[in-house]
Parts: structure tokens; sequence; C-alpha cells
């Protein structure tokens, strides 16, 4: 069982759509990031989210901190092709281990 | 550039072979750890250190070792390889006490066993 569930698990929309991706946990975390990552390269680091309620704009991604920093979001508005990869959450707590998501592997078609 | 490289790219072992991955950072990043993807499972911790000669074993250590000699090194030696070790493995580093920072991972390295 991991302790991030993200949802959903693949999505595949037409270029333009709005999506939503979610990042859930019954434990309480000090931090949460969110990466992409492509084809045969590792995965980047988007946003890191430390604040409960936090919201943070990256162009086109919005990404939120629940307020009792459990969860999180990601919503990307008018996705294009370039967003196509797989999207993963990361939770850390006060130590040193860093505990990822399953991930959302999203294809945005032209 | 300056990052986190990994070697070999990719690598096919026979069962029961042993090997080692190498990863190398040129940012004096005190933090250093491994990880194994596999579908459905996003990434699992392998095994981390802090820093030289300070290593620890993280979700999933079974089969692996580690050693840090130096800050710039952390390899990760499989001693006895199994077919459950096929996966794709990433080294990650960060500076200590950053973790908002986020990581630097490499590029991979996909390991078949067969």
């Amino acid at each position: 069982t991991q302790l991030l569930e993200q949802s959903p698990q693949f999505l595949s929309i037409q270029e333009g759509e709005n999506l939503t991706v979610y990042c859930n946990s019954s434990s309480v975390f000090s931090s949460l990031q969110w990466y992409r990552q492509e084809p045969g390269e590792g995965p980047v680091l988007l946003v890191t989210v430390v604040t409960g309620g936090e919201v943070k704009k990256l162009k086109r991604l919005t990404f939120q901190f629940g307020d009792a920093r459990k969860d999180s979001s990601l919503h990307i508005t008018a996705a294009q092709p370039g967003d196509t990869g797989l999207y993963l959450c990361a939770a850390s707590n006060a130590g040193n281990m860093l505990t990822f998501g399953g991930g959302t592997r999203l294809m945005v078609k032209p | 550039n300056a990052g986190v490289t990994q070697t070999p790219k990719f690598q096919v072992l026979k069962t029961g072979q042993s090997m080692t991955l190498q990863c190398a950072q040129d940012m004096n990043h005190e933090y250093m750890s491994w990880y194994r993807q596999d579908p459905g499972m996003g990434l699992r911790l392998i095994h981390y250190s802090v820093g030289a000669g300070i290593t620890d074993q993280g979700e999933v250590p079974n089969g692996y070792n580690v050693s840090r000699s130096t800050t710039e090194d952390f390899p990760l030696r499989l001693l006895s390889a199994a077919p459950s070790q096929t996966s794709v493995y990433f080294c990650a580093s960060r500076p200590m006490g950053q973790g908002a920072r986020g990581y630097t991972f490499g590029s991979g390295t996909r390991l078949t066993v067969v």
C-alpha cells in the first residue's frame, strides 16, 4: 500500500482542455513536491509546497496544498502536447526520506 | 553541465551476476539517494546517504549495498542479481537541510535481469 495515492493513473485529453491531478494521503507532511518525468529521463522538480492551503502558479499549472497538509492537487489550464508526461507527487516529513506517489500518466493529443 | 551522472544507461545481467551502478554529482550535495521505478509503483527508495561515510536503508534495501567514500560518488551494488531487480534505477541528490529545493535526478539506468 502506497503512502501517497495519485489519481487518475492515466489521463488522455485533447489540446486545450483543462485537467486536475490529485495526490492524497492519510498522513501529514511537512512539504510536498510535484515532479514531471519524460520517457528516458529522471523526474524534474516543478514546485514545492510547504504551508497548508498554499497555492502556487507556474504558467498554466496551479498547485495547491491542502489545509491539513495531507493532500495536494495539480491543475493544468489549456493543456498542450508539450505537457505530456508522467506527473509524480512526493512528500517528506522531518526525516530524510522522500516518498513518491504512483504517478499520473498524461497524454495531450493535438 | 552540472548535475547527476549515472552509468551505464542500459545493462542486461544474468541471474546471480553482480554489478555496480555508478552515480556521481558535481554540485557538492551532501544528500544522495537511490530509487527504483517499476510500472505503476512510482519511485521507491532503496538506500540514501547524508554525507561521506554515512548510509542508511530506505523502503526496499534488500539485495542492494551502498557505500559513500566521497561526497561526489554513491555507487549501488547488486550482489547477486535476481529477475525481481529488473527495473529502472535513479540516483538523486540535494543539499542537506534544503529539502524544499527538491532533488536533482540522474537520467537513470535500465537494468534487465534474465
